[in-house]
């Protein structure tokens, strides 16, 4: 069965450079959510969306947007990196209006910023 | 604060005993489920007990919920040391939209 994909697997920058974090949900799932997971850390909780529309915010700083696009993959930008902002990235989908809630989890990108 | 909290924090068994590991939350949930990670790796779920059930078996689990006392447990029997990992609880606030993860349960099993 076609798992939750998440690109890139690895991803290393600099300081103050931006990332690009893509997500490509199960297939006919309808909500995608972003989890930041430090290292020891649970995860946390960044954003969610439901049917391309931003359903709701956790503890995302203001220099990460994410946008989900028409074919539902999503997006998560960072800006002005931060050695701080060196963790697990994952992203998950659900299918919550089928009512079925379970989260599916990628294998995550692991972001070290230097 | 944290909505889910782990409790105990690490737990080290030997093969063939059973674990069990408890969660408590804080605010009302729609259901609350149980991950499970290896050291770095993705996150895999395990069992999902919505608010109106009390209990619920899978192979060698089994999870409780008691929304009175806003906790939960899981319970892993006959343990292998394949079963060493992190177990999170995550609950649901905002019907599907928001899930909160507690610290975890950091599980050895001794072969």
């Amino acid at each position: 069965a076609a798992g939750v994909i998440q690109s890139p697997r690895h991803l290393i920058k600099e300081k103050r450079e931006t990332a690009t974090l893509k997500c490509y949900p199960i297939p006919r799932h309808d909500t995608v959510y972003w989890y930041q997971q430090g290292p020891g850390q649970d995860p946390q909780f960044l954003i969610s969306f439901y049917e391309k529309m931003q359903s709701d915010k956790g503890s995302i700083p203001d220099r990460f947007s994410a946008q989900q696009f028409s074919d539902y993959h999503s997006e998560l930008n960072m800006s002005s990196l931060e050695l701080g902002d060196s963790a697990l990235y994952f992203c998950a989908s659900s299918s919550t209006g089928g009512g079925t809630d379970t989260q599916y989890f990628g294998p995550g990108t692991r972001l070290t910023v230097l | 604060s944290q909505q889910g909290e782990e409790d105990p924090q690490a737990l080290s068994i030997q093969e063939g005993e059973n674990a069990t590991m408890n969660c408590s939350y804080k605010t009302s949930i729609n259901n609350l489920q149980w991950y499970r990670q290896n050291s770095g790796r993705g996150l895999v779920h395990l069992i999902l007990i919505r608010s109106n059930e009390r209990e619920k078996h899978s192979g060698r689990l089994r999870v409780t919920l008691d929304t009175s006392k806003k906790s939960s447990s899981l319970l892993i029997t006959a343990s292998r040391a394949a079963d060493t990992a992190s177990y999170f609880c995550a609950t649901d606030v905002n019907y599907g939209q928001n899930f909160v993860f507690g610290p975890g349960t950091r599980l050895s099993v001794l072969p």
